[in-house]
């Protein structure tokens, strides 16, 4: 299947800063990408959907001023987390689309763990 | 949002059993997918099936899908330790383009 990546793996931050995560699909053109959040012990939470070119679908209870989100080319989102606190710690996992309007597979990225002191 | 509820929550057997786990879904859906994910890792994904099928098999896996009743279940055949982990139902929307929807998972673990 095609590939997601997502960089970093791993951060830890100190409370009040903002960080960035990148997600790229390497060997197709993803016209749609959502972010999920995941708590521990907990399921993956649908936090937006972002759609190449325009602005980003936040599900209802995510801030979209503390979760700003990219879509600027066919292959990379971004996700920055402003201002973090530890409560923002979790795991975050990107997927994509292949073709909008399409039910093609949805491919996951290898998700990003924050941790936020 | 999150659609599915999965049962059991958590499940713990011996090597050589089988594992059932069961998920409910609220809204129509094109397809359903099971995923694995090991304690702090990524998601892997094991089966999809159809709005229209009923069975699937792939491997120790057989996933079954009652639309009417708005149900899937995951069976893993003859379980190993490795198969430890937390198993996901996602359910594909019947509205094209959009994301996953993932059930409350259950935790499995398998002991040797």
């Amino acid at each position: 299947g095609a590939v997601v990546s997502q960089h970093p793996s791993r951060v830890i931050c100190k409370s009040g800063t903002s960080v960035k995560i990148e997600c790229r699909s390497l060997d197709f053109q993803a016209t749609t990408m959502f972010w999920y959040r995941q708590f521990p012990k907990q399921s993956l939470m649908l936090m937006a959907t972002s759609n190449e070119g325009s602005k980003a679908t936040y599900e209802q209870g995510v801030e979209k001023d503390k979760f700003l989100i990219n879509h600027a080319s066919l292959t990379l989102s971004t996700l920055t987390v402003t201002s973090a606190h530890p409560e923002d710690s979790s795991f975050y996992i990107c997927s994509a689309r292949e073709l909008a309007g399409g039910h093609n597979e949805q491919f996951f990225g290898p998700g990003t763990r924050l941790t936020v002191l | 949002s999150q659609q599915g509820e999965e049962d059991p929550q958590a499940l713990s057997i011996q090597e050589g059993e089988n594992a059932t786990m069961n998920c409910s879904y609220k809204t129509s859906i094109n397809n359903l997918q099971w995923y694995r994910q090991n304690s702090g890792r990524g998601l892997v994904h094991l089966i999809l099936i159809r709005s229209n099928e009923r069975e699937k098999h792939s491997g120790r896996l057989r996933v079954t899908l009652d639309t009417s009743k708005k149900s899937s279940s995951l069976l893993i055949t003859a379980s190993r330790a490795a198969d430890t982990a937390s198993y996901f139902c996602a359910t594909d929307p019947n509205q094209a383009g959009t994301a996953l929807i993932f059930g409350k998972g259950t935790t499995l673990s398998v002991s040797s």
